[in-house]
C-alpha cells in the first residue's frame, strides 16, 4: 500500500541533544512537509520542498534543519537550538502535478517530549 | 499571509447536525480543504471545493462556499459518535503550493 510512514511514533530528547524525524513516502510525490502541531496552535510549517536538493523555510523554521537527497525521504533534525520542541510533528506528501487539484496526504506524526 | 479563523469547539447530540464554520482572508485561495483529525493521529483529507464553486455534496458532507465573504463552512447530517475529531480548514492558492490552517475545532458528539 502507497502512504507516508513517520518514525518513530514516540521519541524523547535529552537537553542539548539533536533528534532526526524520519518521514518516507512511497506515492512517488514530488512535494514534502514538515508541520509542527501545539494544542490549541493548529499546524504551522517548519519547512518544505518541492523538489530535490531543494527545500525552503516555512513560518517556524529556527531551531529545525532538513534535508532532501532522495524523492521518497525528507528527515527533519530538531536541534538543540530548538529551546521548546515538545509537539507533535506532521510530515505531510504532495504529487505536484500543477494542471489539476492535488492535496497534501499526511503520516501519522511523531510526538517528541524532553525528558 | 493568509489568516484562518474557526471556532475552537462544536458539541452536539448523535443524529444531530454539525456545521463547521471557517473564514479567511486570501482571496486568491482557489482550492479550499477540510481535513479531519482524531486523537494522536495524522490528518485526513475529508473534502475540498473549488473556488469557482457555492456548495459541494458527498454523502452526509456538505461544503458551503460563500466567496464574497470568503466564508467556508462545512456541514456533517447525521452525526455520529465517530465523527468526534478535530477538524481544520485549510485554503491553499493552488494545489501545488502551502496550505495555510486554521487552529482547528474539535466536534464533540454526544450520544
Amino acid at each position: 500500500d502507497g502512504g507516508i510512514t513517520q518514525s518513530p511514533k514516540y521519541l524523547f530528547r535529552k537537553e542539548g541533544q539533536n533528534v532526526t524525524l524520519s518521514c518516507e513516502q512511497n506515492l512517488n510525490h514530488d512535494a514534502m512537509y514538515w508541520y509542527r502541531q501545539d494544542p490549541g496552535q493548529g499546524l504551522r510549517l517548519i519547512y518544505y520542498s518541492q523538489i530535490v536538493n531543494d527545500f525552503q523555510k516555512g513560518d517556524i523554521a529556527e531551531g529545525y534543519s532538513v534535508s532532501r537527497e532522495k524523492k521518497e525521504s525528507f528527515p527533519l533534525t530538531v536541534t538543540s537550538a530548538q529551546k521548546n520542541p515538545t509537539a507533535f510533528y506532521l510530515c505531510a506528501s504532495l504529487l505536484g502535478t500543477a494542471d489539476s487539484n492535488q492535496p497534501q496526504h499526511f503520516g501519522d506524526g511523531t510526538r517528541l517530549s524532553i525528558l | 499571509g493568509e489568516d484562518v479563523e474557526q471556532s475552537l469547539f462544536l458539541s452536539v447530540r448523535e443524529g444531530d447536525s454539525s456545521v463547521i464554520n471557517c473564514t479567511y482572508t486570501d482571496s486568491s485561495s482557489t482550492y479550499l480543504y477540510w481535513y479531519k483529525q482524531e486523537p494522536g493521529a495524522g490528518l485526513q483529507l475529508l473534502t475540498y471545493i473549488f473556488s469557482n464553486m457555492d456548495m459541494k455534496q458527498d454523502q452526509r458532507l456538505t461544503v458551503l462556499l460563500n466567496k464574497k465573504d470568503k466564508h467556508l463552512s462545512l456541514r456533517i447530517a447525521d452525526t455520529q459518535t465517530g465523527d468526534s475529531a478535530i477538524y481544520f480548514c485549510a485554503p491553499s492558492p493552488s494545489g501545488y503550493s502551502t496550505l495555510t490552517f486554521g487552529k482547528g475545532t474539535m466536534l464533540l458528539v454526544s450520544p
